[in-house]
């Protein structure tokens, strides 16, 4: 059973405009969620978190909006650039010592 | 900087042989986890440990083994390696209480 789901494998987006890659989470006891950018043949890195306690956290182009009710988050870039495309994974975490639970991914292009 | 560095970015065994991937980080991190990434399917736990001699399994430990006798190592052993385990294999670590997980750079492991 899938508890952190990105339900989009891939988002193709023109260089300057927005993208917005979500994700959906069933397990209600999750507490904090963060962002992941992964290049081919490299380890993912992180890029932006939020807090359940919060409903957006934005850094520079990165925005996270969380909607607890839904169990809903996403992630917004704005403006898109070519070196943005990478997959990106959603991950959850419901307490300190428990492994991130990551979505399958969505693989964003962005076209020049 | 936190640093995770995998022993080895490419592989390639032989089916039946015995494979050990080490992950060593350099931030005194006392949490440290192995994943699996396959198209389709996203990060994949396979092991977890919270701290030195302690190891749980994830979601998918089956063919495979850990071990943590100092803190700054964990490695994951493939008893018997089989084609179904040729995957992208990431290491990752973080401090306990905290979310925020740092990942080496991956190995490309192919069983032939």
């Amino acid at each position: 059973d899938q508890q952190v789901k990105q339900n989009s494998p891939s988002l193709s987006v023109q260089e300057g405009r927005i993208s917005i890659l979500n994700c959906d989470y069933t397990n209600s006891m999750f507490d904090y969620f963060l962002w992941y950018k992964k290049y081919p043949a490299e380890g993912p890195t992180f890029l932006i978190s939020i807090s359940s306690i919060k409903d957006k956290n934005e850094d520079g182009r990165f925005t996270v909006f969380l909607n607890k009710s839904a169990k809903h988050l996403s992630l917004h870039i704005v403006p898109s650039q070519p070196g943005d495309s990478a997959v990106y994974f959603c991950a959850a975490i419901d307490s300190g010592n428990t492994p991130l639970v990551f979505g399958k991914g969505t693989r964003l292009s962005v076209i020049a | 900087d936190v640093k995770v560095t995998q022993s080895s970015r490419y592989l390639v065994k032989r089916t039946g042989e015995k494979v050990f991937l080490e992950c060593v980080q350099d931030m005194d991190h006392e949490n440290m986890f192995w994943y699996r990434q396959d198209p389709g399917l996203g990060l994949r736990l396979i092991y977890f440990s919270y701290d030195v001699k302690m190891k749980e399994k994830g979601d998918i430990p089956e063919g495979y083994s850990v071990s943590r006798e100092k803190k700054e190592r964990f490695s994951l052993i493939l008893e018997s390696a089989s084609t179904n385990q040729t995957s992208m294999y990431l290491c990752a670590s973080r401090h306990g209480g905290t979310a925020e997980a740092f990942f080496g750079q991956g190995t490309r492991l192919t069983v032939v």
